[in-house]
């Protein structure tokens, strides 16, 4: 069974850089296969950030692709976040997830909350 | 970029009400669309995908259709279970975006 699970800083100050990570367990992120992050501000909607395949392409918002970056770590079967410069705006929950072509997003971490605050 | 215009924000209904919630695409997206139930404090759960394929171990009290650029989501004899948000989301190609969710209540 498919899990994965996001780790990150959870208080952060404006201007600061966020880095999350999402470990995978029970796949392997070099399958030919989507992985992605969402996000979900207090009180709002859902929020696409960015996908990865597995080749290494790389998909971005374009709200946020002047700051943000995902990577893959295949050594420790993660895949990871940058958000560069960030706002209260940026304070969400976020996701990641993998999507299988043609599915959807079928599997979801937990999520984690992270804050942003002076 | 393709927008997800979704209806109603907010929907009250009874325990074996038939309810639907509506998503409307800016172009084609060729039924690459999926439908997620989200409750708080829960991730994201798959229910409906390519627009009308049901998701394997959700129940079938769940159905989604098209009709052009047209989607939507149907649960036909609600249950208390089905309270949450439902979101539709393309993945037509990128940027993919969501629908900006139902709250169904009961």
């Amino acid at each position: 069974q498919l899990q994965l699970q996001e780790s990150g800083p959870g208080l952060m100050k404006p201007s600061e850089t966020l880095s999350l990570t999402c470990a995978v367990f029970g796949a392997s992120i070099s399958s030919s296969d989507y992985w992605a992050w969402i996000r979900q501000p207090p009180g709002m909607g859902l929020e696409w950030i960015a996908t990865m395949y597995s080749s290494g392409r790389t998909y971005y918002s374009p709200s946020l692709r002047s700051r943000v970056t995902i990577s893959a770590d295949t050594s420790r079967n993660q895949f990871s976040l940058k958000l560069t410069s960030v706002t209260a705006a940026d304070t969400a929950l976020y996701y990641c997830a993998k999507h299988e072509y043609g599915v959807g997003l079928r599997y979801w971490g937990p999520g984690t909350l992270v804050t942003v605050s002076s | 970029d393709i927008q997800m215009t979704q209806s109603p924000s907010t929907l009250s209904a009874s325990v074996g009400d038939r309810v639907t919630i509506t998503c409307r695409a800016s172009q084609s997206i060729n039924s690459w669309l999926a439908w997620y139930q989200h409750k708080p404090g829960r991730a994201p759960n798959l229910l409906i995908y390519k627009a009308s394929s049901l998701e394997s171990g959700v129940p079938s009290r769940f159905s989604g259709s098209e009709s052009g650029t047209e989607f939507t989501l149907t649960i036909t004899s609600l249950q208390p279970d089905d309270s949450a948000t439902y979101y539709c989301q393309h993945y037509n190609n990128y940027p993919w975006t969501f629908g900006q969710g139902t709250k169904v209540e009961i």
